[in-house]
């Protein structure tokens, strides 16, 4: 079984301070792990992922995150928050290929 | 196409009607995805194609759904007899590798907005 629990489902930064979205799974085996944003009125957009490898992975627009199995979570930061950066965020965790989402954390940036 | 095309947008509808929603996914990609979205939630999973096959509909909540990629390009999800639960966000999603793959990238359209009175 496996299952995706995102903290906050309502964040807000200050333009220029740190995003940090946090994200835990359970998962039975080695999970792939994925960040997807969804702006309005688009669909959702991969961030970044982690396979294998590597546990700080790097995405688009300035954002990374780590994957950390003791501590089975896998949070979303980027250490200065932009205006442009508003929007839903989605934690999700992949076997076999179904995509298993966690509830999603809106972010609002404020001036 | 360059990306997913879903239509239409937005479908409102009287509970008891039939729906039916369109997606045109990225023309190179074997893998199609729909999930289902509700207000303030996560997209949830409902069925996944490979080209014309359909190897999981686990996430189908009843038989009212149903789905199909007759060519495996286009596909349609069908909800029959709607219910004002069926109010949703449905989304599709293609991917170039083959759905058994857990690292899948799936590149999403922007939904059908459904919503049953």
């Amino acid at each position: 079984a496996q299952s995706v629990t995102q903290l906050g489902s309502h964040v807000s930064v200050s333009e220029g301070a740190l995003v940090l979205l946090r994200c835990n799974y359970s998962s039975s085996v080695p999970p792939y792990l994925f960040w997807y944003v969804q702006y309005p009125n688009q669909g959702l957009q991969l961030l970044l992922k982690y396979t294998t490898g590597a546990t700080l992975v790097k995405g688009i627009n300035g954002f990374e995150a780590e994957f950390k199995k003791s501590e089975t979570s896998f949070h979303l930061t980027k250490p200065s928050a932009h205006m442009s950066d508003a929007a839903e965020y989605f934690c999700a965790v992949s076997i076999w290929g179904k995509l298993q989402f966690g509830a999603g954390t809106q972010v609002v940036v404020t001036p | 196409g360059a990306g997913v095309s879903q239509s239409p947008r937005y479908k409102v509808t009287k509970r008891g009607q039939d729906v039916t929603l369109r997606c045109d996914p990225i023309s190179s990609h074997a893998t199609l995805y729909w999930y289902q979205q509700a207000l303030g939630q996560g997209p949830e999973f409902l069925t996944y194609f490979n080209y014309e096959a359909q190897p999981d509909k686990s996430g189908l909540p009843s038989d009212r759904f149903s789905a199909e990629r007759p060519e495996g390009s286009i596909s349609t999800l069908t909800i029959q007899r709607t219910e004002q639960r069926d109010s949703a966000m449905y989304r599709c999603a293609s991917s170039p590798t083959s759905g058994s793959s857990g690292a899948n990238v799936l590149t999403f359209g922007a939904g059908s907005r459904l919503t049953v009175l």
